[in-house]
């Protein structure tokens, strides 16, 4: 019972580059959550996403962010053109409906660090 | 929106003692869950509490839900080396909204002294 996964574990990128994280959810889980941690703080909720289609994306910043979850394959949050400031830890958490259960669970998230 | 703080943010305690974190709600929740992340590591499911005035323990830590589901606390007795950690609550907010989102407190990081 493979849990959530994520990758890379790490990314390093300069600014104005772009980062791609992704993040497969448990088996049999369509739902996921993107996360974010800055550093000493509690994670914030940033995008909410079902198979092809985006649920909430309320805490996701308006620009230069964007989360897909294909038919087939992981979720993506990509963020174009990283400044310093987007040096954080995103982590992703799955649920296989809107009963939640099993909802809690988190991959051992990204740590993105931008140069 | 809501928000949920958490006190204190820092403990420092001596192997052995006892360890209380707290945690408030400016909303009434659906629900709350307990997390402890390790430095460098990611926030490892520990809890979630339900009911009004629910107490659960799990060995020598003890879970509790406030009687109005606003407030929550975790202790832990005869804190361990292993203890070591940053204790987050999540709150779910039980106003019929998003309750999908969790509001993480900014936790509390536990150092015990051997």
């Amino acid at each position: 019972n493979a849990g959530v996964m994520q990758n890379p574990r790490h990314l390093v990128r300069r600014r104005g580059q772009e980062a791609r994280l992704r993040c497969s959810p448990m088996k049999g889980h369509s739902h996921v959550y993107w996360y974010r941690q800055l550093p000493e703080e509690g994670l914030k909720f940033m995008v909410y996403l079902q198979k092809e289609n985006i649920i909430d994306e309320s805490g996701m910043p308006k620009e230069r962010f964007s989360a897909e979850f294909p038919k087939e394959g992981p979720s993506i949050l990509r963020i174009q053109q990283v400044v310093r400031g987007d040096s954080a830890a995103y982590f992703c958490a799955s649920s296989p409906g809107l009963a939640l259960e099993n909802y809690g669970f988190f991959g051992p998230g990204t740590r993105l660090t931008v140069l | 929106g809501q928000q949920v703080m958490q006190i204190p943010q820092y403990q420092h305690v001596q192997e052995g003692e006892d360890f209380t974190t707290y945690c408030n709600s400016s909303t009434t929740l659906s629900n709350i869950q307990w997390y402890k992340q390790r430095p460098g590591g990611h926030p490892v499911f520990l809890i979630q509490l339900v009911k009004s005035g629910e107490v659960k323990k799990q060995k020598r830590l003890t879970f509790q839900f406030g009687e109005a589901k606003k407030n929550s606390s975790l202790h832990i007795t005869a804190t361990q080396t292993t203890d070591v950690g940053t204790y987050f609550c999540a709150g779910r907010d039980g106003s019929g909204g998003s309750n999908y989102k969790l509001t993480f407190g900014k936790g509390t990081l536990l150092t015990v002294n051997p």
